[in-house]
């Protein structure tokens, strides 16, 4: 059983569109993260989801959102895709105390 | 600005060596520091710090942290190409939030 799941795997998508990855973990964890890590492999946090509690990145264009339909899922939704969002967005999720789990990554490509 | 510096940001040995990868952290209401593999996909937990001078060890790899220093290492003995990856040192605060640092490619060559 896999613990933290996100899909697609593979995204390739022109500039301009919206796109959304999914992302699921059957752990009972209380937070969720989303990150992304660029060309150089730094691991930027973008959001964190706690019990309806968001905490955005402030540095994250507004394009993105998350979306939360329960402690379960937290989804990324990317609007007007540019080429520099081009990267691997994890999806992560954690107890209230103890290590971040990811999942397999999301490779955006975006042309 | 909470921020984690690792260093070297890359190190080529040769199997058989001794590394040592170094983390800083400024972090507001830091918990834990936790160090991660990176291979070809996810990151994959190796260990979580959070006393000061307690060394946390799995096979050839050991950890420790100093509070004081807001700083820990990472240690590898007599490395092996399988070590080859990208090392993430995160700290972790009461928000529970992680802040990654920029990492450290180690590369060994047979």
């Amino acid at each position: 059983d896999t613990a933290v799941s996100q899909t697609p795997k593979y995204l390739v998508t022109q500039m301009g569109n919206d796109k959304s990855i999914k992302c699921e973990q059957n752990l009972g964890h209380d937070t969720m993260y989303w990150y992304k890590q660029d060309s150089k492999k730094f691991l930027k946090i973008m959001f964190s989801y706690n019990n309806k509690e968001l905490i955005i990145n402030e540095t994250v264009p507004n394009r993105f959102s998350p979306k939360s339909p329960d402690k379960a899922h937290l989804n990324l939704h990317i609007n007007s895709l540019e080429l520099g969002d081009s990267a691997v967005y994890f999806c992560a999720s954690s107890p209230l105390w103890g290590q971040a789990f990811f999942g397999q990554g999301t490779r955006l490509t975006v042309v | 600005e909470d921020k984690v510096v690792q260093s070297p940001l890359s190190l080529v040995v040769h199997e058989g060596d001794t590394v040592t990868l170094n983390c800083s952290y400024e972090v507001t209401n830091f918990r834990s520091l936790l160090w991660y593999k990176q291979e070809k996909k996810a990151p994959t937990f190796l260990f979580m710090l959070t006393s000061s001078g307690i060394e946390k060890k799995s096979g050839r790899l050991s950890s420790i942290l100093d509070k004081k220093e807001l700083s820990s290492i990472l240690n590898i003995t007599a490395t092996q190409t399988g070590d080859s990856a990208i090392y993430l040192c995160a700290a972790h605060n009461t928000g529970n939030q992680f802040y990654f640092g920029t990492g450290t490619s180690l590369t060994v060559i047979p």
